[in-house]
């Protein structure tokens, strides 16, 4: 497709309960970020890949958040043992390059995870 | 986690009327990006600025970096309906950020039309 896709659109899980979103990256982006956004809040940055190599995962809130991009194209991100504070809506948005100058993140429609 | 200070919080205009917002932050940036957003879609970029002191325009948009690279505001100039959304300010590179892009985003203004 043209853009980044993500799904599923919508998740809802119980409290306790595993979960896995998707993010499909538009072809032959190498960086493709995570961020989490809360009710009212602006996006808040999780994780960074640069090709297939996590080089950075300081914004993940705990060890329940766990993100992966095997291949260096599709990534998941994928929360366990979900809580109430989880719930939120995770973005995932992907550019060219490696070194950002003038380069455009292009940002998926979201997931909203809602935990119960 | 960090957040840029945004203001307002909220706007409720009529149509036709002009609108500026703005944005702070303790950390200096290298590049100030302004982003709409509209319900159950992602971010999208509205204007990008690279350089501090920059002013750009894009059709009604107009949008400057500030000087000292701790601010930027937005003016949408004659607002129609269709403006209607959130507007995100976002900080990248420079002190506050990092090589590869991490964006820091301001907390949103939330803009109402009324025809």
């Amino acid at each position: 497709g043209a853009g980044v896709s993500q799904s599923p659109r919508y998740k809802v899980a119980k409290r306790g309960q595993d979960v896995a979103l998707r993010c499909d990256p538009i072809s032959g982006h190498v960086s493709l970020f995570w961020y989490q956004q809360a009710l009212g809040q602006g996006p808040e940055f999780l994780t960074y890949f640069q090709n297939e190599a996590q080089l950075d995962k300081s914004g993940l809130p705990s060890d329940r958040f766990f993100a992966e991009r095997p291949e260096g194209s599709v990534s998941t991100l994928k929360i366990q043992r979900t809580q109430q504070e989880d719930s939120a809506v995770y973005l995932c948005a992907s550019n060219l390059l490696r070194i950002t100058g003038t380069d455009t993140q292009y940002f998926g429609p979201g997931t909203r995870l809602t935990v119960l | 986690g960090q957040q840029l200070n945004q203001s307002p919080q909220s706007m409720f205009i009529q149509e036709g009327e002009d609108v500026s917002m703005n944005c702070t932050s303790s950390s200096i940036f290298n590049t100030w990006l302004w982003y709409k957003q509209d319900p159950g879609e992602g971010p999208v970029l509205l204007i990008a600025l690279y350089k501090a002191g920059e002013l750009t325009s894009n059709g009604r948009l107009t949008a400057q970096f500030g000087i000292t690279r701790k601010d930027s505001f937005l003016n949408i100039s004659a607002s129609i309906p269709s403006d209607v959304g959130i507007y995100f300010c976002a900080g990248r590179g420079g002190a506050g950020g990092t090589s590869y892009g991490k964006l820091t985003f301001g907390q949103g203004t939330i803009l109402t039309v009324h025809p």
